[in-house]
């Protein structure tokens, strides 16, 4: 089974730039990488999607290493309103006959004014 | 922007009751899928549908859920008897047909929180 680590939760002051990293192993080896932002009371968000190097989009970039045991999601200047819930969602690589994706412990990300 | 639509917002059941959840996903979205995060934890995946038929699922999808496209705009979970530990936020989320579900972006609802009594 796909097992995903990402850190509880990260402070980060308005303007500056935020990493977040997940560790994914057993991920599949064909499916891309996808990260959502969640608010409270709230269904996730999609943000990015990458499978392999450098991605980016409006809103934030994407970086998974070649072994794609990792990958780090970097919102460039953050304001008050990125303060939210950030999770990895990966494909399992061998679920025991289930299919299935697998998201992230999920990092709670407090911007401070 | 389009949006997928869950209803109700809050269901309260007695344990041991059928309990049905209901989704409407954007309408031009083929993939659907039921996804649980119970208060405090992450998301877990339950099951996908496509082309009428579940297309994949976890360990946590056993005999006592189901799922069901009654009409073209539709898309519903049944939870036979429900046990205490069912109760959790149920999300439905949907994506257009692409490259299987792992690989492209997913619209979520907002969640139907089911709270068993």
């Amino acid at each position: 089974l796909a097992k995903t680590t990402q850190p509880i939760s990260m402070d980060s002051y308005e303007g500056q730039e935020v990493n977040i990293t997940c560790s994914h192993n057993n991920i599949a080896t064909n499916d891309y990488i996808t990260w959502y932002q969640q608010f409270p009371s709230q269904g996730p968000r999609f943000i990015i999607q990458g499978y392999k190097t450098k991605v980016t989009n409006e809103v934030a970039s994407l970086f998974i290493p070649a072994d794609r045991k990792s990958s780090t999601l970097s919102l460039p200047r953050v304001s008050l309103s990125d303060t939210a819930v950030y999770y990895c969602l990966v494909g399992d690589s061998n679920s025991g006959g289930y299919q299935k994706v697998t998201f992230g412990t999920g990092t709670k990300l407090q911007v401070i004014p | 922007e389009p949006e997928v639509t869950q209803t109700p917002s809050h269901q309260v059941t007695q344990m041991g009751q059928e309990v049905i959840l209901r989704c409407v996903p954007i309408s031009n979205h083929l993939y659907f899928y039921w996804y649980r995060q119970i208060l405090g934890q992450k998301v877990e995946f339950l099951v996908s549908f496509y082309n009428n038929e579940i297309s994949e699922k976890s360990e946590i999808f056993d005999d006592q859920f189901s799922v069901e496209r009654p009409d073209g705009s539709n898309f519903t979970l049944k939870i036979r008897s429900t046990k205490l530990e069912d109760s959790a936020m149920y999300f439905c989320a949907s994506s257009p047909l692409g490259q299987g579900m792992r690989n492209q972006p997913q619209h979520f609802g907002d969640g139907t929180r089911l709270s068993i009594l």
